[in-house]
């Protein structure tokens, strides 16, 4: 079975400030790994993912992952926060096999303060 | 070229009734899961379906059945309501090989 954990429910950053959000999995098989940023009232949007190829995985808006083995790791950072980063962030797992059902985590939701 | 979507936006339904909920997938994808996100959790996966068939399901109760149409379109339906589902119900599309998942902007469903 597959389990994320998603370290502190709330996280709150000064722009311009460093961002870290944690992300700690489960899994039995080898794993993909994603973040994905929700805004309020919309649906979820795909930062970035890990199939197994390079560790340091770059997504869009500046944000980056690092997939680390040794600690089931994959926590997401970004250097410079800007006031538009502020939603809810979901890191996920999947089984390695293509197509399979996302895990997620409870979530962490990012404010960015002026 | 038109993401996935979804319909209704939002929908207030009454404990016992049932519902149906609808996808439409992005262009080119055939495969299409539904998720149902709680207010303040995340998404868990509900059921996926390929070629018309529920190929994975989820830790839901048979009150929860979908369908599959030629199009790849989809219906998520609901019966039996209880206030525990009241939630964002998530369509996300796929190709079949493909690991990534695209998702759509969600059904706020409230059960009174």
């Amino acid at each position: 079975a597959q389990s994320v954990t998603q370290l502190g429910s709330h996280v709150s950053v000064s722009e311009g400030a460093l961002v870290l959000l944690r992300c700690n999995y489960s899994s039995s098989v080898p794993p993909y790994l994603f973040w994905y940023v929700q805004y309020p009232n919309q649906g979820l949007q795909l930062l970035l993912k890990y199939t197994s190829a390079a560790t340091l995985v770059k997504g869009i808006n500046g944000f980056e992952a690092e997939f680390k083995k040794s600690e089931t790791s994959f926590h997401l950072t970004k250097p410079s926060a800007h006031m538009s980063d502020a939603a809810e962030y979901f890191c996920a797992v999947s089984e390695s096999s293509g197509n399979t059902p996302l895990v997620f985590g409870k979530g962490t939701r990012l404010s960015v303060i002026a | 070229d038109a993401g996935v979507t979804q319909s209704p936006t939002h929908l207030i339904k009454t404990r016992g009734q049932q519902v149906t909920l609808r996808c439409s997938p992005k262009s080119g994808h055939d495969t299409v899961s539904w998720y149902q996100q709680a207010l303040g959790q995340g998404p868990q996966f509900i059921f996926q379906y390929y070629e018309e068939e529920e190929r994975q399901r989820g830790n839901f109760p048979d009150r929860f059945s979908g369908h599959q149409f030629p199009n790849y379109s989809s219906e998520l339906n609901v019966n039996a309501l209880l206030l525990g589902d009241s939630a964002l119900y998530l369509c996300a599309s796929s190709p079949d090989s493909s690991s990534e998942q695209y998702f759509g902007p969600g059904t706020r469903l409230t059960v009174t």
